[in-house]
């Protein structure tokens, strides 16, 4: 089975701090994807990468970054965490190809920005 | 890009009955729709999928048809229970540059009423 983690469920952090946010996959996916999900808003991209060192922006990437230096690893940053960054946070991976677009996502990582 | 929109955003149902929640697709090259449910707690987990060349497809007490003329998906869920409230989100596949991503809709929540 596909597995993928997420360094943390829960965290609190205060304004202005810079926060991490770590997305492990062990299924050699080349494609990862950041969500944030919000009531009402359903699941939205904020960035995704398809091979290693590789980013693109997705919906709505401003006060975010990314980094993807190893495969199996991709890193949320907020570079000041803001309040309306409070958030729940979803990674998922999947596989590059036709018929290999199922994502599989992580349990999730709820942020509360104080 | 893609838009996904989905109906109706919550959706009651006694025990035993059927569930039925519908989706509209913008873009006519997406080809691969899936379905995803979450339950509290919990990441989006695959509970089926239909690619463009199928027009329904079922997996014991769920199924989903598509409608490629009319641009719309839906998931069919059969005696319900009470494990099935969650969640659910509808999702199509675009094409970005050649790779996939997936426009998620907004979710519905289902409650199953014993």
């Amino acid at each position: 089975d596909v597995k993928v983690t997420q360094s943390s469920r829960y965290l609190v952090k205060r304004t202005g701090e810079k926060v991490f946010l770590e997305c492990v996959q062990d299924m050699d996916h080349e494609n990862m994807f950041w969500y944030r999900q919000d009531p009402g808003l359903g699941l939205r991209l904020i960035y995704f990468s398809y091979d290693v060192k590789m980013k693109e922006k997705g919906d709505i990437p401003e006060g975010y970054s990314v980094s993807r230096e190893k495969k199996e690893r991709f890193s949320l940053i907020l570079e000041s965490a803001s309040t309306n960054q409070t958030s729940m946070y979803l990674c998922a991976s999947s596989l590059t190809g036709t018929s290999k677009e199922t994502q599989y996502f992580g349990p999730g990582t709820r942020l509360l920005v104080l | 890009g893609e838009n996904v929109e989905q109906h109706p955003s919550t959706l009651s149902v006694q025990e035993g009955d059927s569930a039925v929640i519908k989706c509209t697709y913008s873009d006519s090259a997406s080809n691969y729709f899936p379905w995803y449910k979450q339950e509290l707690g919990k990441g989006p987990q695959l509970i089926i999928d239909i690619r463009s060349n199928v027009g329904e497809k079922k997996d014991q007490r769920i199924a989903v048809t598509l409608n490629k003329t009319a641009k719309h998906f839906s998931l069919h869920i059969t005696e319900t229970q009470p494990e099935d409230s969650a969640v659910y989100f509808c999702a199509a596949s675009t094409t970005y540059y050649g790779n996939n991503r997936l426009a998620f809709g907004k979710g519905n929540q289902v409650v199953v009423i014993p």
